[in-house]
């Protein structure tokens, strides 16, 4: 099983909701990783987990707060998010250290109204 | 992390062999070179991995000079499915849950 699956696909939600994105993996892998993705941009990394510590944080505004419960799962939580939060987002794992590969979920589409 | 350029966007026809060259100057001796592939609103995929010479495997071929400052992604003849965007990355992805800082891809369109 080399699947990253994440849940859900599409997110719309009001700057007054808490939402959370959800990722899971079965690869064994114990490092996992968030990506902000805008269109025709490149993927933003976001948050690294390693062995289930978040290991970097890069310098992401506090309404996202991450959280690794296990070593095969990741959320994502969100909150009083803004417009300009609207994107993909994207959840990626891989062995540590993490070596040639990151194994990258569909992502979710995130709307922000 | 060693900062890449590519050009932002290739066109080609089915069939042909398509190349993608990659510059990294100040890549570091620890530093490998990967490539990604991303189609519209789906994850990057891996698709190759190099340090040094040339590597290959049954989706493209990666050719690295002696000087590493450059790598070129070879796509032997490209369909209307390897339409999409290609990152190259630098790092040292051996260490411990390593950053991966995508640069700004060449979008390749191929056409019929």
């Amino acid at each position: 099983d080399t699947e990253v699956t994440q849940t859900p696909k599409h997110l719309v939600m009001g700057m007054t909701n808490k939402k959370s994105l959800k990722c899971e993996q079965h690869m064994g892998h114990r490092a996992m990783y968030w990506y902000k993705q805008k269109a025709k941009k490149p993927p933003e990394l976001m948050f690294v987990y390693s062995y289930e510590k978040l290991s970097i944080n890069e310098s992401v505004p506090s309404r996202f707060s991450p959280e690794c419960p296990n070593s095969s799962l990741l959320n994502l939580h969100l909150h009083a998010l803004q417009p300009e939060d609207s994107a993909l987002y994207l959840c990626a794992s891989s062995q540590v250290p993490a070596g040639n590969t990151q194994y990258f979920g569909p992502g979710t589409r995130l709307t922000v109204l | 992390l060693a900062k890449t350029t590519q050009p932002i966007s290739m066109d080609s026809y089915e069939g042909q062999e398509v190349n993608i060259t990659c510059s990294h100057n100040n890549i570091a001796t620890n530093d490998y070179i990967t490539w990604y592939q991303q189609f519209p609103s789906q994850g990057p995929r891996f698709i190759i991995q190099g340090y040094k010479t040339k590597v290959t495997n049954e989706v493209a071929s990666l050719f690295i000079p002696a000087d590493r400052k450059s790598s070129t992604l070879s796509l032997p003849r490209v369909s209307l499915s390897d339409t999409a965007v290609y990152y190259c990355l630098v790092g040292d992805f051996y260490s411990s849950a390593s950053k991966i800082i995508f640069g700004s891809g060449t979008r390749l369109s191929i056409r019929p």
